[in-house]
């Protein structure tokens, strides 16, 4: 199957402070990128969708400059999570897309303290 | 909103076969059902995917009924490392990727 590399693993940073998150597609191209977001026995929420080389489209409520995505190539996708607070930490989990097959990162857990 | 509605949970025998069901009444004609499944604090794991023939791969088999409003995921041999969340989900994939959404999912232990 596809490997989708999604790094780092865990991260825990300070409150103020800003992270970021990369996702890589290591034996495909992803033309479309999903970033979701899961909290602690909940489902995985759409945060926004990026297509490579334009504009991220981001779902109600979410906030497009606190979450900042970049889809430059084919290959690699980032989400930046700036001035994190306590209430943005979470589980992070990328989804490249190809063809009729969506895969999935193996998730960032953000912690902010 | 998720277009699919699933038990919240299920439980099963180690080596029996687990059979997870999905309704999905409102499902169009150009939508697939896809199946994923995640152990904890990992992402989703692809299983398989229909239109509306039944599908089968190494990992499970897929169920559709006629008038595809609902679904069967069919592990023949479930095994204590299938225990996780399973979610049915419904997407368009025509004209390029359509986004996921997730509902709450079935719970499956399995028990030994």
């Amino acid at each position: 199957g596809a490997v989708v590399s999604q790094h780092p693993s865990r991260v825990i940073c300070k409150s103020g402070t800003s992270v970021k998150i990369e996702c890589r597609s290591l034996d495909f191209q992803a033309t479309t990128m999903f970033w979701y977001r899961q909290f602690p026995k909940k489902s995985l929420m759409l945060m926004a969708t990026s297509n490579e080389g334009s504009k991220a489209t981001y779902e109600q409520g979410v906030e497009k400059d606190k979450f900042l995505i970049n889809h430059a190539s084919l290959t690699l996708s980032t989400l930046t999570v700036t001035s994190a607070h306590p209430e943005d930490s979470s589980f992070y989990i990328c989804s490249p897309a190809v063809g009729e097959k969506l895969f999935f990162g193996s998730g960032t857990q953000l912690s902010v303290l | 909103d998720a277009k699919t509605t699933q038990p919240t949970s299920m439980d099963c025998a180690e080596g029996r076969a687990a059979n997870l069901p999905c309704n999905h009444s409102t499902i169009s004609g150009n939508e697939y059902v896809y199946w994923y499944r995640q152990i904890h604090s990992q992402g989703p794991q692809y299983i398989i995917h229909g239109l509306k023939n039944n599908e089968t791969n190494e990992m499970a088999s897929l169920i559709i009924t006629e008038d595809r409003k609902s679904s069967t995921l069919i592990l023949p041999h479930a095994t204590l490392r299938d225990t996780a969340v399973y979610y049915c989900i419904v997407r368009a994939a025509v004209g390029g990727a359509q986004k996921l959404v997730f509902g709450q999912g079935t719970r499956l232990t399995i028990n030994p």
